[in-house]
């Protein structure tokens, strides 16, 4: 069935540094790719997506990517900032139009003042 | 003020009672979802529905019941079948059908004694 990976499963920067995570999906024809921030007792907020007719798009201090080809999509943060700090999920679009998406297993982001 | 909003925040129940999760959002949406998050998790999607007096089996739907009724609320039973019924659950919302662009609950803690 569809799978998404996640990697790392926590990440340390310093403030200032740029933090990358990266997931990995099993099925070709999954088509669209939302990346999630979570803070502690909240529920996940949509930071970013991508569909799959795009490479890249950026919005201020994160930018997503995808390669349909090697089936991985990343989530880019620069400037890091302590207020960055978070669990952050990357998901996938079952195919077939079902509704459904996929979550990886989470990133926990941690920037160091 | 638009949005989705769960109810309670924390709930405490004995093994063996069933147990309503509320879930309402006033964004016109016709797609709402219900999933399941453990700690150090990602999001296990439970039941979703795409349309009024509709819904659909998600990847861990035993010991769960739901219904939609009415476009903006889409309650979720948490049964005495359900094995490991202490969790974070998380309602969604969706104007596609398709299950893009999901926005999220502040979610309910669930904890069975």
């Amino acid at each position: 069935g569809e799978n998404v990976e996640q990697h790392p499963s926590t990440l340390s920067v310093q403030e200032g540094d740029s933090a990358v995570i990266k997931c990995t999906y099993s099925d070709s024809a999954s088509n669209y790719f939302p990346w999630y921030k979570q803070e502690l007792g909240k529920g996940p907020q949509l930071i970013i997506d991508i569909r799959s007719n795009v490479g890249e798009k950026k919005d201020q201090r994160i930018a997503v990517t995808l390669n349909k080809t090697a089936k991985h999509f990343s989530l880019h943060i620069t400037e890091t900032q302590p207020e960055d700090s978070a669990v952050y999920f990357c998901a996938a679009s079952y195919p077939s139009n079902t509704g459904k998406l996929i979550f990886g297993q989470g990133t926990t982001l941690q920037v160091k003042p | 003020d638009g949005g989705i909003t769960q109810s309670p925040k924390y709930l405490f129940r004995k093994e063996g009672q069933n147990v309503t999760l509320s879930c309402e959002q006033n964004l016109n949406h016709d797609a709402m979802y219900w999933y399941r998050q453990d700690p150090g998790q990602g999001l296990r999607l439970i039941y979703y529905s795409q349309i009024v007096n509709d819904f659909q089996k998600g990847d861990i739907a035993e010991g769960y019941s739901v219904s939609r009724e009415k476009k903006e609320s889409f309650p979720l039973t948490v049964t005495s079948a359900q094995k490991n019924p202490t969790a974070f659950y998380l309602c969604a919302s969706s104007s596609s059908r398709e299950g893009l662009e999901q926005y999220f609950g502040p979610g309910t803690r669930l904890t069975v004694t």
